[in-house]
């Protein structure tokens, strides 16, 4: 079985700086996916990152990067330069046997 | 489509009532999921379609749920005689592929039961 967990419930940052949310996971598959994904009030779920567990180099997404590190199962997501756009839940969330497992979520204020 | 749609956005039905909610995935996307999200939690897997076939309805949290895509398009997922633990906001997703393609998200449709 696959389990995510983020372990902050809730991170604020000052707009302009950068935050790291945590990320870390469990699973028995050898080739799966990771994302993060953006959940505003309007509740729509948003692909911020995805990350390939067989690739080593981590992802990037203009300010979202990730650092993937595979054999500790930890996959946390570095915004830089945060806007108050970014203010949102996250979530976290591997990809295996088709569905997508997801933490609980991490509740992002940015201060302006 | 230019994205996935769901609806209605909200519903509210009384203890025992049956609902049914409606989602049209993104254009020619083969795979089709729903996802339960509880206040406060991520959301949980509850079935996959690949066209018409579901191919996995492990997350269905009872035989009161049931969901359905005939023509390997548009979905529905009908939950019978809803009880207060059924509120919840109802997510369904699509992807292009098969297999480990991206999932694209709809608003959600948000069920509250009373």
């Amino acid at each position: 079985a696959q389990t995510v967990t983020q372990s902050q419930p809730e991170m604020s940052v000052q707009e302009a700086e950068t935050v790291t949310l945590s990320c870390t996971y469990d699973t028995s598959e050898s080739d799966y996916y990771l994302f993060w994904y953006k959940q505003p009030p309007s509740r729509q779920m948003i692909l911020v990152i995805r990350q390939e567990a067989y690739k080593q180099q981590n992802a990037t997404e203009n300010r979202f990067s990730v650092n993937f590190q595979k054999a500790a199962k930890s996959f946390s997501l570095k915004i830089s330069d945060s806007q108050l756009g970014d203010a949102a839940m996250y979530f976290c969330a591997s990809e295996g046997a088709q569905k997508l497992v997801f933490g609980q979520g991490t509740r992002l204020t940015i201060n302006p | 489509g230019a994205g996935v749609s769901q609806s209605p956005r909200y519903k509210v039905a009384k203890r025992g009532q049956d609902v049914a909610l409606r989602c049209d995935p993104i254009s020619g996307h083969v795979s089709l999921f729903w996802y339960q999200q509880a206040l406060g939690q991520g959301p949980e897997f509850l079935t996959y379609f690949q066209n018409e076939a579901q191919l996995d309805k492990s997350g269905l949290p009872s035989d009161r749920f049931f969901a359905e895509r005939p023509e390997g398009s548009v979905s529905t997922l009908k939950i019978q005689r809803t009880q207060q633990e059924d509120s919840a906001v109802y997510l369904c997703a699509s992807s292009s592929g098969r297999y480990q393609e991206t999932q694209y998200f709809g608003p959600g449709t948000r069920l509250l039961v009373l």
